[in-house]
């Protein structure tokens, strides 16, 4: 069964409205989470990592105040993308590592994201 | 900086065939550890293969193994018998610090292999 859940799976927006994706970790914690975006026939490319209990680590190029990242707990980190335009628009999946086990990362099953 | 490669953006294969999908990496960290991952089109990202660059034999799940050759910084993922199922994205992604699980993992630009009746 899966292990990371996210949620939801898809939404579409209004633009200049916010959108908040959840990322959970089942039957373990994640002091750390992944969040990745893929656009249409592209690879996976790491926005940011989602530390619990600190600031997130965000990746050169992408925007921190318009891509909040809040790991408010050990299961939990959420992404919210504020004041969503069209080329906002994307595939956004979530990653968390489970401790100790560094041979294998759980994804969620990823959020698709259209900003009309 | 560590970067992944992967030079073939698709690939057609006969039903039952074997079929190598390639992947290269560049890392200055001795300690590393190498995935593959398949997507379909519903988007998930499913878990094929792990090894470790202190491994010393190659890694293989049912009819996925790994060709891991360390001085020419290649893993090449290998699927035997292939099947109709296993048409999809392929992705070679890499994780610097072999035991870290918090250290994040990059991707290559991905294979789609399709599989043909």
């Amino acid at each position: 069964g899966a292990v990371v859940s996210q949620h939801p799976s898809w939404v579409i927006c209004k633009s200049g409205t916010s959108v908040k994706i959840e990322c959970r970790s089942l039957d373990f914690q994640a002091t750390t989470m992944f969040w990745y975006r893929q656009f249409p026939k592209q690879s996976l490319m790491l926005m940011a990592t989602s530390n619990e209990g600190s600031k997130a680590t965000y990746e050169q190029g992408v925007e921190k105040d318009k891509f909040l990242i809040n790991h408010a707990s050990l299961t939990l980190s959420t992404l919210t993308v504020t004041s969503a335009h069209p080329e906002d628009s994307s595939f956004y999946i979530c990653s968390a590592p489970r401790p100790q086990m560094n041979t294998e990362a759980f994804f969620g099953q990823g959020t698709r994201l259209t900003v009309v | 900086a560590q970067k992944i490669t992967q030079t073939q953006p698709g690939m057609f294969v006969q039903e039952k065939e074997a079929v190598t999908l390639d992947c290269t990496y560049d890392t200055s960290d001795q300690s590393y550890g190498l995935f593959w991952y398949k997507q379909p089109s519903s988007g998930e990202m499913i878990f094929l293969i792990y090894q470790g660059s202190y491994d010393e034999q190659n890694a293989t799940e049912g009819r996925y193994s790994l060709n891991f050759q360390k001085a020419r910084k290649s893993a090449n993922l290998v699927i035997s018998a292939s099947q109709l199922g296993d048409s999809a994205m392929y992705f070679c992604a890499m994780r610097e610090g072999r035991y870290s699980s918090a250290s994040k993992i990059i991707f290559g630009s991905g294979t789609r292999l399709s599989i043909r009746p």
